[in-house]
């Protein structure tokens, strides 16, 4: 099946510094989704973004879907240190009962 | 909140044993998914159903089956585990329509030897 290209595939930061992810498709999708997994732990859904061009914030998180459909971007500003994890895109195309795509995740590791 | 909840986990079986792994969720929801987590690899869709008693493969079905006698429950079956089986197993549930939300239980850490 298809996944979505997500990048960086990691990320080494300084504590304080805004963070910018992004995922993009060769296809279509109806509905993005950000979750955030950390270790042994199963996702959490941070924003989820429904029409083409919205922009949704959530705390310190800001999230777009892109005009064109085809990809959207997460962008964490004044990173902490609780911001540790792997950030997964998800994408969905239909009614929702043909699951996710998922893209391959974002490590994001914060240095104090 | 909606609650997504599997049974266990962490789980150790042998090679050639059945394994069930349980999921329950408590929000009515339609849709039920199982997915498995290797590093390098992502998510990958096993297995999914729409409704009790529907089922619909996924992207990487084999070796693994599903039942859903209920609405709020859906299974993973191993029929007969083996060692590349070992992955991190997430089950995940949402509400039918065009732009819904997928919510996703704890997961459960299995290992085979």
């Amino acid at each position: 099946g298809q996944q979505l290209n997500q990048s960086p595939q990691s990320m080494f930061i300084q504590e304080g510094e805004d963070v910018s992810m992004n995922c993009t498709s060769s296809s279509i999708f109806n509905t993005w989704l950000w979750y955030k997994q950390d270790p042994g732990e199963g996702p959490v859904l941070l924003i989820a973004l429904y029409k083409a061009g919205e922009l949704t914030s959530n705390g310190r998180l800001t999230a777009q879907f892109g005009i064109t459909r085809k990809d959207s971007f997460l962008n964490i500003s004044a990173s902490i240190p609780s911001d540790v994890g792997i950030y997964f895109c998800a994408g969905q195309k239909g009614g929702g009962a043909d699951g996710l795509t998922f893209g391959k995740g974002t490590h994001l590791i914060i240095q104090p | 909140d909606v609650k997504v909840t599997q049974s266990s986990r962490y789980l150790v079986k042998r090679t050639g044993e059945k394994v069930f792994l349980e999921c329950v969720q408590d929000m009515d929801h339609e849709n039920m998914f199982w997915y498995r987590q290797d590093p390098g690899l992502g998510l990958r869709l096993i297995y999914f159903s729409y409704d009790v008693k529907m089922k619909e493969k996924g992207d990487i079905p084999e070796g693994y089956s599903v039942s859903r006698e209920k609405k709020e429950r859906f299974s993973l079956i191993l029929e007969s585990a083996s060692t590349n089986q070992t992955s991190m197993y997430l089950c995940a549930s949402s509400p039918y329509g065009l732009n819904t939300e997928a919510f996703f239980g704890q997961g459960t850490r299995l290992t085979v030897v």
